[in-house]
């Protein structure tokens, strides 16, 4: 069975750092294209970066050069480094897995970890 | 980036009604079409991929058309389980953009 467990959210004043992980079993982080994925309160899903199996990333504009996808095969955890926060970075954010068929849909999603930037 | 427009933004139905979520795309996305539910409190969940593909597990009430721009999600059939919240999404190029919700609510 797949499971993902994200952990590291809580509350950052603005322009402060956080990391989040995302803690797999049942599935090799590194093997996958694994993706970020977040929902700000009473907006809807937004993509924020992915990882794919070679190691390259891309990254929502919103978020590039701020935020930092990386993975621990050791560990078979997948994080997310995120720094210079503001205020619009407040949300709950999941990772998934991508579908490893040609669709690339997300058919695993952890439970999601909160992140709220206020002073 | 890809614009995903959803219709309607919300929607009232009684259980047994059949309803019908569209989603447009600014330009062609092929069949790198996916439909979530999302329930409070938890994760989306997949119920169709690649536009038409029933994802395992998913009552076959629920089924995906299109292909190119323009793509629906029906269920045939409603059931109580059902009402929550469907978004479409493109996996067709980064940044990979969802349709802002459909609400379906008990009538």
């Amino acid at each position: 069975e797949v499971q993902l467990v994200e952990s590291g959210g809580g509350l950052v004043q603005p322009g402060g750092s956080l990391r989040l992980s995302c803690a797999a079993s049942g599935v090799t982080v590194s093997s996958n294209y694994m993706s970020w994925v977040r929902q700000a309160p009473g907006k809807g899903l937004e993509w924020v970066s992915i990882i794919y199996s070679g190691g390259s990333t891309d990254y929502a504009d919103s978020v590039k050069g701020r935020f930092t996808i990386s993975r621990d095969s050791s560990k078979n955890t997948l994080y997310l480094q995120m720094s210079s926060l503001r205020a619009e970075d407040t949300a709950v954010y999941y990772c998934a897995r991508h579908s490893s068929g040609w669709d690339l849909a997300f058919d695993y999603w952890g439970q999601g970890t909160l992140v709220t930037v206020s002073s | 980036d890809i614009q995903m427009t959803q219709s309607p933004s919300s929607l009232s139905a009684s259980v047994g009604d059949r309803v019908t979520i569209t989603c447009r795309a600014s330009q062609s996305i092929s069949r790198y079409l996916n439909w979530y539910q999302r329930k409070p409190g938890k994760a989306p969940k997949v119920l169709i991929y690649a536009a038409s593909s029933l994802q395992s597990g998913v009552p076959s009430r629920f089924s995906g058309s299109g292909s190119g721009t323009d793509f629906t999600l029906t269920i045939s059939s409603l059931q109580p389980e059902d009402f929550a919240t469907y978004y479409c999404q493109q996996s067709y190029s980064t940044p990979y953009t969802f349709g802002q919700g459909t609400k379906l609510e008990i009538k």
